[in-house]
Parts: structure tokens; C-alpha cells; sequence
């Protein structure tokens, strides 16, 4: 079974359109976040929410708009895409509050065009 | 200063070598340092993961941080054309969001 996964696994979209990708962990972990991959393999944290509360926002736009129905699942929506939001999106979970030792997703690799 | 700094090579080496991989940081306030591993397409995954200063070994991999120095280093004995990836550094402390450098790729040639 899949620890961390991710859907959908690719995403090409147009520029202004609303898109979402889903994340689910079968850990039981506490945790969850999002992190950006860009072109040049940089991996930014984006959210983190520890049991459906949002505990690291770091600068991020606010068309980019996470939810968390349950800790097993953390969602990112996002509005109005710009050709810049190309990257690779990855979902990531860790017990409790500890990010130390973080379980990562397979990545989503959205493209805006 | 960028807070974590890592060579992005590519680092190329034969099959056998001893691979030597490193981070230097700027931020005093960590404490907790992983490697991990990204094949291509793929999600990181946890390689390595230590506590403040000292050594840590798993098999052919031996982590070490130096945390006078803000240097922290990956050593793996024997390289394996598997071992073929991108290896990230992260660190992070007490309320200290986890930072990832940038990453070097590595190629073991058989």
C-alpha cells in the first residue's frame, strides 16, 4: 500500500484556471505538508497542518489555498495559474510535530500553459 | 548568504568509489540534519537522519555534522550504480520550518 499519495500524477492546464490536487496518508501521522520542486530541483515548503490545523504558511501567494478535511488528507487549490506555478508538487507527512523524518508523495508535475 | 548551500555537481564516479556528498548552513538554530534521496520522478526519501553534532552509520552510508563548522557531510563506501540520484540535505530546529538545499546529483558508472 502506498504511504503517501498523490492525485493526479500529471496536471496541464491553461493559464487562469482553478485546479486542485489531492494528497492521503495511510501513516496515521499527525502531520502534513506541501512543498514546490522547481525547474532547478528546489524544494520550497509551501503549508504544513497538524491535525486539520495550519501551523507553517511561508510566503506563498493566496491563490494557493490548502485544506485539510481530515489529518489523513491535505488538498491545494489553486486559483487564477500562472505560467510560473509550473513545478512539481509534493505532499509529505511526519508523526506529530516532528518534521525531522518526513515521508514524501510521488509528486504531481503541473504544467501551465 | 543562502541558509543551506549544497554543490548541485553533477558529481560523476566509478562503480566502487567512495562518494563524498556535503552542506555547509549559516543558521545556528538547527539542530536535526537528514539526507535524503531522490531518484528521478520520484518523491525524497529519507536516507539519514541526525541529531546535532556527531556520526551516524546505516550500512554503506555514514552521515556526519560538524555543527562548529555548519558543515555536514554524506559518505558512501562502495558506490552503486543504484545509488545513482539526487541527494538533498535538510535541517531543521525548534520552530525552524524544514530547509532542503539544492541538491547534487550524483552518477556511479559501472
Amino acid at each position: 500500500d502506498t504511504a503517501v499519495s498523490q492525485t493526479p500524477k500529471y496536471l496541464v492546464t491553461q493559464m487562469g484556471n482553478d485546479k486542485s490536487i489531492k494528497c492521503e496518508q495511510n501513516l496515521g501521522h499527525d502531520t502534513m505538508y506541501w512543498y514546490k520542486q522547481d525547474s532547478k530541483k528546489f524544494l520550497k515548503i509551501m503549508f504544513s497542518y497538524n491535525n486539520k490545523e495550519l501551523i507553517i504558511n511561508e510566503t506563498v501567494p493566496n491563490r494557493f489555498s490548502p485544506k485539510s478535511p481530515d489529518k489523513a488528507h491535505l488538498n491545494l487549490h489553486i486559483n487564477s495559474l500562472e505560467l510560473g506555478d509550473s513545478a512539481v508538487y509534493f505532499c509529505a507527512s511526519s508523526e506529530g510535530l516532528t518534521q525531522e523524518t518526513q515521508y514524501f508523495g510521488p509528486g504531481t508535475r503541473l504544467l501551465v500553459l | 548568504q543562502k541558509e543551506v548551500e549544497q554543490d548541485p555537481g553533477p558529481l560523476s564516479v566509478p562503480e566502487g568509489a567512495i562518494v563524498s556528498l556535503n552542506c555547509t548552513y549559516s543558521n545556528s538554530a538547527f539542530q536535526y540534519f537528514m539526507w535524503y534521496r531522490q531518484y528521478s520522478r520520484k518523491g525524497p526519501e529519507l536516507l539519514m537522519y541526525t541529531y546535532s553534532s556527531g556520526n551516524k552509520e546505516d550500512g554503506r552510508f555514514t552521515a556526519q555534522v560538524d555543527k562548529s563548522s555548519k558543515y555536514i557531510s554524506l559518505f558512501i563506501r562502495d558506490s552503486q550504480p543504484s545509488d545513482s540520484a539526487t541527494y538533498l540535505c535538510a535541517m531543521t530546529g525548534t520552530n525552524t520550518p524544514l530547509v532542503f538545499g539544492k541538491g547534487t546529483r550524483l552518477s556511479v558508472i559501472a
